[in-house]
């Protein structure tokens, strides 16, 4: 069965420091990948995806993150953190391409806390 | 283009009353799936459908169905609502094959 680990339940982060939330993902075939961020009490917004190919995708908001296969990884970073990106994040592995909602599993999610 | 529209946004049933949620997907989607968000279980996927049709079922009893129209809005029912069963219910649309797009959630508290 699919699963998801995010080691961090709570990071805690200054204005304007970087970033990395840890995903790690355990799956029987080639993974599709996300990050997702929701901010109190809204949906989920989606920040990036990885299917194939280029191992470190772009996302919105200045958001990246880096696929490694030997490590079952896929961990979120930013270089430089704003007081708007405090939310949960939520890394996910689909069994679909192309981001479709069929059966995402979802890890427990990060809350990060911004510093002023 | 509107998003995905969950309606209605909050609600207050009784332990043994049943609920129905609405999901109006984005214009041209065709998959909609459910999810469950607790504190304590996280987001669990409940069902996907496409084309009116149930594709995928998470792990959930049977208290827990839904539906889709011929329009993709879909309905998703619980019966017989149990304390547990209150939670944050999203709501997800992908065109099958493109970005999965969420809406704001439907709040269910159960007393």
């Amino acid at each position: 069965a699919q699963s998801v680990t995010q080691p961090d339940i709570h990071i805690t982060v200054s204005e304007g420091a970087s970033l990395e939330l840890r995903c790690n993902y355990s799956y029987g075939a080639t993974p599709y990948l996300f990050w997702y961020v929701q901010s109190p009490g809204q949906g989920l917004q989606l920040l990036l995806k990885y299917f194939s190919g280029d191992t470190l995708v772009q996302g919105i908001k200045g958001f990246e993150a880096e696929f490694k296969r030997s490590q079952s990884s896929f961990n979120l970073r930013k270089p430089s953190v704003h007081w708007s990106d405090a939310a949960e994040y939520f890394c996910a592995v689909g069994a679909r391409s192309g981001g479709g909602a069929d059966g995402l599993t979802f890890g427990k999610g990060t809350h990060l806390i911004i510093q002023p | 283009k509107a998003g995905v529209t969950q309606t209605p946004r909050y609600l207050i049933k009784t332990r043994g009353q049943q609920v129905t949620l609405s999901c109006s997907p984005i214009s041209g989607h065709r998959s909609v799936s459910w999810y469950q968000q607790t504190p304590g279980q996280g987001l669990q996927f409940l069902f996907e459908y496409f084309s009116e049709t149930q594709r995928n079922k998470g792990n959930f009893p049977g208290r827990f169905s839904g539906r889709q129209f011929s329009n993709s809005r879909s309905e998703m029912n619980v019966s017989t609502l149990e304390l547990g069963d209150s939670a944050l219910y999203l709501c997800a649309s992908s065109p099958d094959g493109g970005q999965a797009f969420f809406g704001q959630g439907t709040r269910l508290t159960v007393v």
